[in-house]
């Protein structure tokens, strides 16, 4: 399973862009990725998820090189809401799989 | 319906007691999790089921023991804790193959179950 690496912590300010990267060197050729919000005493939330070059929905976009070894979540004009804990997932199985989670990254969003 | 329920959200326990914690989801998903989060730390995968049967126990103390009556409810039973696994206890589910044929790792949670081991 492809280890991933991520910053432990970043700051921002409300209305600014956050641009959050994932390394994940060693990974597979059918792997995806995914990421996942998490606040305080609540499960994961799935925020998006991508093979390859580029996705967006509604709340983010994901940002994939050629080579497949680093993404980008990219979260357009932050509040305060949205501070929390993202997390990189990358891994594919058949049925129910060992998806393990990277340490993630704390951000922090100020006024 | 897009969710998956937990209950208790709290317990508090004792180290002799035997209690389990419930986990239901209604999306027809045929591959069920349980995580363990310690404060500040990532989830931790302890057991993975597939079609109701055990696929991956990630070397979980026999303290803990899983169950998978059926295809959409996931019990763990907790007997003889120590106060170190007090945690919050997360319940997934996902599809065994997504429409790409494949399980992508899109995994929904439910909201956890808070377990305090006196």
């Amino acid at each position: 399973l492809a280890k991933t690496t991520q910053p432990i912590s970043m700051d921002s300010y409300e209305g600014q862009e956050v641009n959050i990267t994932c390394s994940h060197n060693n990974i597979a050729t059918n792997d995806y990725i995914t990421w996942y919000q998490q606040f305080p005493s609540q499960g994961p939330r799935f925020i998006i998820q991508g093979y390859k070059t580029k996705v967006t929905n509604e709340v983010a976009s994901l940002f994939i090189p050629a080579d497949r070894k680093s993404s980008t979540l990219s979260l357009p004009r932050v509040s305060l809401s949205d501070t929390a804990v993202y997390y990189c997932l990358v891994g594919v199985g058949n049925y129910g799989q060992n998806f393990v989670f990277g340490p993630g990254t704390r951000l922090s969003v100020l006024p | 319906d897009t969710e998956v329920t937990q209950t208790p959200k709290h317990l508090v326990m004792g180290m002799t007691n035997k209690k389990s914690l419930k986990c239901e989801q209604h999306m027809g998903h045929r591959a069920m999790y349980w995580y363990k989060q310690k404060a500040k730390k990532p989830p931790e995968l302890m057991f993975v089921y597939s079609y109701e049967k055990l696929s991956i126990n990630e070397s979980v103390p026999s303290r803990f023991s899983p169950e998978c009556p059926n295809s959409s409810l996931l019990n763990l039973h907790l007997h003889a804790l120590q106060p170190e696994d007090s945690a919050l206890y997360l319940c997934a589910s996902s599809q065994t193959r997504g429409t790409s044929g494949v399980n992508t790792g899109e995994l929904f949670f439910g909201e956890g179950s808070r377990l305090t081991v006196l």
